[in-house]
């Protein structure tokens, strides 16, 4: 069954204080590994989409990594705006056919002035 | 282009009663996905269109719900006799397959709250 974890489920960061959010998954064949950033009371807002092992992508303060097995989400010298919780997700075959994203549990990232 | 709409934004309801939602995806993106979302749980995958076309359905999607996709456009879940179990975060997405470098790349809106009593 396909299945994507993530951890720590919750970290707490002071302004500045670099680190790494985790999301490992199990799925035949990969068609891409999504990365979202969701707000609280509000839908998930797309980061990145990775395709291929060794593929990297920034955006601001935020890195995201592939390999076979999982991706990294680095937070560099990260702000109080970047608070929210951060989402990975790989599409899932449903019923044989390609439509639905297999959503892990997210990550509770908090920043401290 | 303003993204997905999701109408209301929040419900309350009394168990029993029916609700409906409605979704309008990002123009000409032709692909629609309804999700869940519960308090510290990831998204969960409830149905999704292709143009007016309903392709898959979760085995979440019990008999209470039924979504529809008139003419391909926007959309409406209607969730019949409310439990208060329904009450959680409705996320609508859309796609594009005409977008080869993201076809499957899916653009939430804000979702629709749901509280049943």
């Amino acid at each position: 069954e396909d299945q994507v974890t993530q951890s720590p489920e919750a970290l707490r960061l002071q302004e500045g204080e670099s680190s790494s959010l985790n999301c490992s998954y199990t799925v035949s064949g990969l068609r891409g590994l999504f990365w979202y950033r969701q707000d609280p009371g509000k839908g998930p807002e797309f980061l990145f989409t990775l395709y291929s092992a060794g593929e990297e992508k920034e955006k601001e303060r935020l890195k995201a990594t592939l390999t076979k097995k999982e991706s990294f989400l680095h937070i560099t010298a990260p702000k109080p705006e970047d608070s929210a919780t951060y989402l990975c997700a790989v599409p899932g075959y449903y019923g044989g056919s390609q439509g639905n994203l297999i959503f892990g549990k997210g990550t509770k990232l908090s920043v401290k002035p | 282009d303003t993204g997905v709409s999701q109408d209301p934004r929040h419900k309350i309801t009394k168990r029993g009663q029916n609700v409906t939602f409605r979704c309008d995806p990002i123009s000409e993106h032709n692909r629609l996905y309804w999700y869940r979302q519960t308090l510290g749980q990831g998204p969960e995958f409830l149905t999704y269109f292709q143009n007016e076309a309903q392709l898959e359905k979760s085995r979440l999607l019990s008999d209470r719900f039924s979504a529809e996709r008139p003419k391909g456009s926007f959309s409406t879940l209607e969730i019949q006799r409310t439990e208060q179990g329904d009450s959680a975060m409705y996320l609508c997405a859309s796609s594009s397959l005409f977008d080869r470098d993201s076809q499957e790349t899916q653009y939430f809106g804000p979702g629709t709250r749901l509280l049943v009593l």
